[in-house]
């Protein structure tokens, strides 16, 4: 069965580090990037950023670009998201998906969506 | 980057009757990386609709989308009870991936 499996949900105070797992199984992790998506609590999905894990190739939204660090260790399957001082505003559930890309037939082009996702990871910040 | 607007924000439906959600782009984006998914409370959300038009794995086929440049459409043609959640689209070009702010669609 292909799965995302996410660590546990964490309840940290502002300042303080962080770094949130996302542990892939049942295909080859290396060959399909990885999504984070947050979730504020009652809004909408936002697009965070990805990683290939093959060659560690990441790529961030603008308005998460220098306020997160997205890294994966291939030896594990496992991608992370990392922040260095937590603030009350990163309260939020934090999704991982896999990025999957499908040849169209008789076309150059790919289909491109997120089919797998984690459970997510709850992530409280609070003094 | 691509703004993706979502209409109605709530969408008020008795089983049985269609619903129609629509997601407006800023620009053109290309059909093969527009997908839809449906996320019900304390879920993740799940893919529904790739492509634009075509139905991920185990998805019944009530649900269609359609569209293309800057014009998309989820539809889902008689309601069922387990089809009442929130509804969103989702667009991915140049390495970078936006959502589209959702909508419900509730028990009227």
């Amino acid at each position: 069965e292909v799965q995302l499996v996410q660590s546990g949900a964490e309840v940290k105070k502002p300042g303080e580090s962080l770094k949130i797992s996302c542990k892939g199984s049942g295909y080859n992790f290396l060959n399909y990037w990885i999504a984070w998506v947050r979730q504020m609590p009652g809004k909408g999905l936002e697009w965070m950023g990805i990683i290939y894990p093959g060659d560690s190739d990441t790529r961030y939204s603008p308005s998460f670009q220098g306020q997160v660090t997205i890294s994966a260790d291939k030896s594990i399957s496992t991608a992370y998201l990392q922040w260095d001082s937590l603030k009350a505003s990163d309260t939020a559930m934090y999704y991982c998906a896999r990025l999957t890309t499908m040849p169209i037939p008789t076309s150059l082009f790919y289909y491109y969506a997120l089919d797998v996702w984690g459970q997510g990871t709850t992530v409280t910040v609070s003094s | 980057e691509i703004v993706l607007t979502q209409s109605p924000g709530t969408l008020s439906l008795s089983p049985g009757e269609r619903a129609t959600l629509s997601c407006r782009a800023s620009q053109s984006v290309s059909s093969s990386s527009l997908a839809w998914y449906q996320q019900k409370p304390g879920q993740a959300p799940r893919l529904l609709i790739y492509g634009a038009s075509s139905r991920a794995t185990g998805i019944p086929d009530r649900f269609s989308g359609s569209g293309s440049g800057t014009d998309f459409t989820l539809t889902i043609s008689r309601l069922e009870p387990e089809d009442f959640a929130v509804y969103y689209c989702q667009q991915y070009g140049s390495s970078r991936g936006t959502f589209g702010q959702g909508t419900k669609v509730e028990i009227k």
